[in-house]
């Protein structure tokens, strides 16, 4: 079955530098991949979408990676703020409408 | 804009009492809503995905006899928890998505289900 990893150990980072996260997931490519933020106690909000013929995307302070060859998708925050503090899931896009998570990473941005 | 509510946000009932929570998209029509339910720093697991005016498609483990879906028009859908038990104590969240090229999911807040 599809596996999707993502760093459970919390990330914790200075204000101002950049933050980095990992999606890693087995098997079949996706046709796209979206991070997503959430809070606790909230649903999550989209954030950025990437597809399998995209390198790469950029939104703002964000920027994401798409690496088929190495199943691996990149989520990166410039010049953090402690507001960006939240977890951030990963989802995988396969046959239509089925969508898989990770199980997120929290992201501390400490000021 | 795509905005998606969520009713109510914490619900708190007896065992073996049902409960429904509704999940509305406000600006725009969801052709597709999907319901999850997510435990303490775990992944959402998809429960079932609806289409407006057919039945739902629930996924493996997911008893729909115990979790009703029912998506009566393009902006509502509603979960039922019937015969709740401890065990069904959970994060409950659903997401709307229009019949775009992305198919971007939209979320509700989300509903915090406590069965004593």
């Amino acid at each position: 079955s599809q596996k999707i990893e993502q760093n459970s150990e919390a990330l914790n980072i200075q204000e101002g530098k950049t933050a980095t996260l990992t999606c890693n997931y087995t098997n079949y490519s996706p046709a796209y991949l979206q991070w997503y933020r959430q809070d606790p106690g909230r649903g999550p909000v989209f954030l950025l979408l990437i597809r399998e013929n995209e390198k790469e995307k950029r939104k703002e302070r964000l920027k994401v990676t798409f690496d088929t060859t190495l199943k691996q998708s990149l989520f990166h925050i410039t010049a953090s703020q402690p507001a960006d503090s939240a977890t951030y899931l990963c989802a995988l896009r396969y046959n239509f409408n089925k969508f898989y998570f990770g199980s997120g990473t929290k992201l501390n941005v400490k000021p | 804009g795509a905005v998606v509510s969520q009713h109510p946000s914490r619900v708190i009932c007896k065992s073996g009492t049902s409960v429904k929570i509704e999940c509305r998209s406000l600006d725009f029509q969801a052709t597709t809503m999907f319901w999850y339910r997510q435990f303490p720093k775990q992944s959402l697991m998809l429960m079932a995905t609806s289409n407006e005016g057919s039945k739902a498609t629930y996924e493996q483990g997911v008893e729909k006899d115990k979790f009703l879906i029912n998506h009566a028009s393009l902006t509502l859908s509603t979960l039922t928890v019937t015969s709740a038990h401890p065990e069904d104590s959970s994060f409950y969240i659903c997401s709307a998505s229009t019949s775009g090229v992305t198919d971007t999911q939209y979320f509700g807040p989300g509903t915090r289900l406590t069965v004593l």
